[in-house]
């Protein structure tokens, strides 16, 4: 079956912009979790979601907020770009059931100028 | 926080020497589950712990979960080239629910 979709791939935006990351989960997940990667913080937990509610959020500002659809896609909004937002934005698919391990997409390497 | 401390940071080796990662968590974990990250790549799942106690192999890996269910390791015996990579540990405080928090992970050389 298919795996993890990210896209884009790559992006470079500008201070202050906004940006849209997109994951598409494994077919029948329904649990999208998202995590930010930097070289000296390591994978930071972002936010799940389940059924289209958030279920779980870090540590992390309003800027960063997201959501899911009903097909489990899910999409991730980062607002007012700082040069510190610079990171591989990773999401996990999981099934939903406890216990269950993640499923990562290849991730957005989002770099902001 | 919850926190889950991971170290070595970074560990190189003569092919043929073993390794071990081990992970400390803040709080009592409901499993525990172990991911390797290639260079370039995305963390992929390796395997998970859930009983207090529990030991799993897989071929020349050795995963071990405290009897607290508070700490984990990894060892790799007579590592190759191929092990080479990041490993990460991440821990669920409930079981039910997508959130893992990750150890900051340990980087692995290997030499040939």
């Amino acid at each position: 079956k298919a795996g993890v979709t990210q896209t884009p791939r790559y992006l470079i935006k500008t201070r202050g912009q906004q940006v849209t990351l997109s994951c598409s989960p494994i077919s029948g997940h329904r649990s999208v979790s998202w995590y930010q990667q930097t070289p000296g913080q390591g994978l930071q937990f972002l936010f799940e979601y389940f059924s289209e509610t958030q279920r779980n959020k870090g540590n992390f500002p309003g800027r960063f907020s997201g959501r899911q659809f009903s097909n489990s896609r899910s999409e991730m909004n980062v607002s007012t770009l700082e040069l510190g937002d610079s990171a591989l934005y990773l999401c996990a698919s999981m099934a939903g059931q406890p216990n269950t391990e993640a499923f990562f997409g290849q991730g957005t390497r989002l770099t902001v100028v | 926080g919850q926190q889950v401390m991971q170290i070595p940071q970074y560990q190189h080796v003569q092919e043929g020497e073993d390794f071990t990662t081990y992970c400390n968590s803040s709080t009592t974990l409901s499993n525990i589950q172990w991911y390797k990250q290639r260079p370039g790549g995305h963390p992929v799942f390796l395997i998970q712990l859930v009983k207090s106690g529990e030991v799993k192999k897989q071929k020349r890996l050795t995963f071990q979960f405290g009897e607290a269910k508070k700490n984990s390791s990894l060892h790799i015996t007579a590592t190759q080239t191929t092990d080479v990579g990041t490993y990460f540990c991440a821990g669920k405080v409930s079981g039910n629910t997508g959130k893992l928090i990750f150890g900051q992970g340990t980087t692995l050389q290997v030499k040939p």
